[in-house]
């Protein structure tokens, strides 16, 4: 089983729609990201969270919010999709206690909308 | 502001060809740079870290070099296999406490038979 699982994998939605992406993993990691890919900019951090009491906003936090249920989980929504939301969304963790937070990567959702 | 900066954005070469990837940085003040492989439709696959006290790493056919006082990482691909096709792609993380990754765009390699 994948470390680290996103759900959906695809999504296609209208504008003005929320949208929830969800992430979980059993690496048992503390840290937790939310990045998207967009073809020639590519990976950019929307928010990031330390533990469960901890939420910060990253490069492109705009228009974005997120939910950390628990340490394994780390949700992403947009709360009214408007078509530049359109790209590729990956979750990612890492462990502060391994001493080098190397960064591990979910398989993606690709969203668009319309 | 850090910039991180991939050339070739791609590159072809025949199967056994041993490559280099580049990575530029602007900020030489950098915690660690990490190595990742993307292939289509799929997620980031760590390929190697380098810590910023390190000056590489290998794994098997893959070296990664760091040079902070020149704000350049290479990925070095030796042999070559048409396995190896792939999106490269460096990214730069600016401090031990924020653990925030700067990308660069990556480099789309092909390698053929």
């Amino acid at each position: 089983d994948a470390d680290v699982t996103q759900t959906p994998r695809n999504r296609i939605t209208k504008t003005g729609k929320r949208i929830m992406l969800e992430c979980s993993q059993t690496k048992g990691h503390d840290r937790m990201y939310w990045y998207r890919q967009d073809p020639g900019l590519g990976l950019r951090l929307i928010y990031y969270s330390f533990d469960v009491k901890d939420i910060n906003k990253g490069e492109i936090s705009d228009g974005y919010s997120v939910s950390r249920q628990a340490q394994a989980k780390f949700s992403l929504s947009l709360e009214s999709a408007i078509p530049n939301q359109t790209a590729l969304y990956f979750c990612a963790t890492s462990d502060l206690r391994a001493g080098v937070p190397e960064q591990f990567f979910g398989p993606g959702t690709r969203l668009t909308v319309l | 502001k850090q910039e991180v900066t991939q050339i070739p954005a791609a590159l072809s070469v025949p199967e056994g060809e041993n490559l280099v990837l580049n990575c530029s940085f602007t900020d030489s003040a950098i915690y660690n740079l990490q190595w990742f492989r993307q292939d289509p439709g799929k997620g980031l696959t760590s390929l190697l870290l380098i810590q910023s006290s390190q000056r590489e790493q290998t794994s098997g056919r893959l070296n990664a070099s760091l040079d902070k006082s020149s704000g350049r990482s290479t990925l070095y691909i030796a042999a070559s296999q048409p396995g190896d096709s792939a999106t490269y792609l460096c990214a730069a993380s600016l401090s031990y406490n924020t653990d925030k990754l700067i990308f660069g765009t990556g480099t789309r390699l092909q390698v053929f038979p």
